[in-house]
């Protein structure tokens, strides 16, 4: 079954500091994997998609690893900000027929900065 | 606008109604999908239209869930006989053909069936 999990499930931190979010991922055939920051009653924003030759991707101060072989990625933050509170969720494309994205979501991680 | 917008944002409905849930994609986008989230959850894949016709359907929870996209842009979501358990924020995706392009994702109606 293909499934996406991310650790941890909520992380609080102080602005200005750095965090990394986790995601593991079980999902084949493989395409893509994007990150998303989801504000609250909002729909989901891309960040970056890395594809599988792809092993890093910054945007900003968003960086995204991905280790293909051990299904792992992760999405770092540097100096974080009281606007990076938010969930953020890890989504992997699997490769289906017909050319378009399949998109499987994690349960993302909801991240709260404090000042 | 520029972007993927969704009516209404919020909907309350008594057990047992019909509801429509409209998307308006970005202009072009030949690829439209709807996801189901609910709290605390990531969203989970409903359908996926390319064009006019439901590629992907496999995500609707039962035959009460139906989707149409007659003319390739607008697409609406139906539900008949709410339950409970459909209350959720559903959202809706655009993005061009192609694996690799971005989905952007409107802002959800929220649905309340009480």
């Amino acid at each position: 079954k293909n499934q996406v999990e991310q650790s941890p499930q909520s992380l609080i931190i102080l602005e200005g500091k750095n965090c990394t979010l986790q995601c593991n991922y079980t999902v084949s055939p493989f395409s893509n994997l994007r990150w998303y920051k989801q504000d609250t009653g909002r729909g989901p924003v891309s960040l970056t998609i890395m594809t599988f030759s792809e092993n890093t991707k910054s945007n900003g101060r968003y960086t995204a690893t991905l280790d293909a072989d051990t299904k792992q990625s992760s999405l770092h933050i540097t100096a974080s900000q009281l606007s990076d509170s938010a969930s953020y969720i890890c989504v992997v494309s699997a490769g289906v027929p017909g050319g378009y994205n399949k998109l499987i979501f994690g349960a993302g991680t909801r991240l709260a900065v404090h000042p | 606008g520029a972007g993927v917008s969704q009516t209404p944002s919020n909907k309350v409905t008594e057990k047992g109604k019909y509801v429509e849930l409209r998307c308006d994609p970005i202009s072009g986008h030949t690829a439209l999908y709807w996801y189901r989230q609910s709290l605390g959850q990531g969203p989970e894949f409903l359908i996926y239209f390319q064009g006019t016709g439901a590629a992907d359907d496999s995500g609707l929870p039962n035959d009460r869930f139906f989707a149409v996209r007659p003319e390739g842009s607008v697409s609406t979501l139906k539900i008949q006989r709410t339950e409970r358990g459909d209350s959720a924020v559903y959202l809706c995706a655009s993005s061009p053909q192609g694996r690799e392009t971005e989905a952007f994702f409107g802002q959800g109606t929220r649905l309340t069936v009480v």
